[in-house]
């Protein structure tokens, strides 16, 4: 099973609304980042946060993470509708390199 | 600066076809991936090179995949014979890595369609 899995899979909101996601994870992790990605292209890097980190800010966007119950959350505050796009989670292991990728959520926001 | 550069961007082909995928990762950059996307399995490391070195092949779903980096400017991703259930959206990705879990920057990905 994959290490991180976001929630919901599927999220509608009005522009200007906050949307919030939800991600958990299983094994100990060097940090956590979330990427975006719109239809049809690459995935983009939006944010990293460190295992000894609980909070971070970039813009409209807020991610808190909670290592004792292996979860993170992203916040994205007074949205448009150009924020429409998959939102993955991706977990970095402690020994290794590379990045384990959530499911996503299909963040939607409608004008 | 150039992003990461992946070729084709669409690929159709018939069943039983050799396919190749190309990528250049932003220059610099000393690990490179490639990922393979579909609706059903989500996102999924095939293999990840460091250095030009295969570190991990342990996603390369079959001996019909193989993958090389001659050099630290391109890497192929060859399926020979493809099949239907190959098709997917296959990305390549690149970072700086002198440490663990550094930041990923991403290709457009090539579109494949195995007939």
């Amino acid at each position: 099973s994959q290490q991180g899995e976001e929630d919901p899979q599927a999220l509608s909101i009005q522009e200007g609304e906050n949307a919030t996601m939800n991600c958990s994870y299983k094994t100990s992790i060097n940090n956590l980042q979330w990427y975006r990605q719109n239809s049809g292209r690459g995935l983009v890097h939006l944010i990293l946060i460190r295992s000894n980190e609980r909070e971070k800010h970039s813009g409209r966007l807020r991610v808190t993470l909670d290592t004792s119950k292996k979860s993170s959350s992203l916040l994205i505050t007074a949205s448009r509708a150009a924020d429409t796009a998959s939102y993955f989670c991706a977990t970095a292991l402690r020994a290794a390199r590379q990045l384990t990728f959530g499911s996503g959520t299909q963040l939607t926001v409608l004008p | 600066d150039a992003g990461v550069i992946q070729s084709p961007r669409h690929e159709v082909t018939e069943m039983g076809q050799e396919v190749t995928l190309r990528c250049k990762p932003i220059s610099g950059h000393n690990s490179l991936f490639w990922y393979r996307q579909t609706m059903m399995r989500g996102l999924e490391l095939l293999i990840y090179f460091n250095n030009n070195v295969p570190i991990d092949d342990s996603g390369m779903p079959e001996d019909r995949f193989s993958a090389k980096m001659p050099n630290a400017s391109f890497s192929t991703l060859k399926i020979q014979p493809s099949e239907p259930r190959d098709s997917a959206v296959y990305f390549c990705a690149s970072s700086l890595s002198n440490r663990t879990g550094v930041v990923q920057f991403f290709g457009p990905g090539t579109r494949l369609t195995v007939l």
